[in-house]
């Protein structure tokens, strides 16, 4: 079966560190997509991307960054971890632009910087 | 600015019926999401609206009311399982998804 995954599932860093959290999905899907999730707080947009080589800013975009060199992965990485950035983190796919299609949504990272 | 109102949180008796609310004002429309997310769980999607009236899918329906701002899920013959937060988003005339907050439904036997 297709899935989303995303790895580590649970992360525990210092401030200043540099973090990745990984996204793989094998549903093919074009369009890929970051968001973070904190308590009271909507789904926020953190990076998405259209297609290969293809990266735009969300929302909440701000010391965060992607990469999208095939159409599996999208890895988001935190240059300087900072506490504001503790939170979970999901990444989804959707086959056709979001607001037409279903999201599907990996499991989930959750990060805590100390 | 863009706003997406739920109830934080609801309670309702298993095998009963319960209504979740969803008023949004954004920057044009151009479709309603509603997605479930059991605690510590990914969201999962349940339904699209983009044209007013009820849409109908098993034990769960959604409305839309596009001149009123107003759309609701109904979930009909409760059952624990249904214990989860429900969420909203909202599709903005720059084809962005607004989510709402979501809210915590608490099924009691």
């Amino acid at each position: 079966d297709a899935e989303i995954t995303q790895s580590p599932r649970h992360k525990i860093t210092e401030t200043g560190r540099q973090v990745t959290l990984a996204c793989h999905q094998t549903w093919n899907h074009n369009n890929m997509f970051w968001y973070r999730q904190d308590l009271g707080h909507g789904l926020r947009l953190i990076h998405y991307s259209y297609g290969v080589q293809d990266t735009n800013k969300g929302e909440v975009s701000d010391g965060y960054s992607v990469s999208r060199s095939n159409t599996e992965d999208l890895p988001l990485t935190l240059e300087s971890a900072a506490s504001s950035q503790t939170s979970v983190y999901f990444c989804a796919s959707s086959e056709k632009s979001e607001y037409t299609g279903e999201l599907f949504f990996g499991e989930g990272s959750r990060l805590t910087v100390l | 600015g863009q706003n997406i109102d739920q109830p934080t949180e609801m309670t309702a008796t298993e095998g009963a019926i319960v209504q979740i609310n969803c008023t949004y004002q954004t920057s044009g429309f151009n479709g309603l999401f509603w997605y479930q997310q059991h605690a510590g769980e990914a969201p999962t999607f349940l339904s699209y609206n983009v044209l007013d009236g009820l849409e109908e899918k098993g034990r769960f329906s959604s409305f839309l009311s596009r001149s009123k701002g107003y759309s609701y899920l109904l979930l009909k013959e409760l059952q624990m399982k249904d214990s989860a937060s429900y969420l909203c988003a909202v599709v903005d005339s720059n084809y962005q998804l607004i989510w709402g907050a979501g809210t915590k439904l608490i099924i009691k036997p």
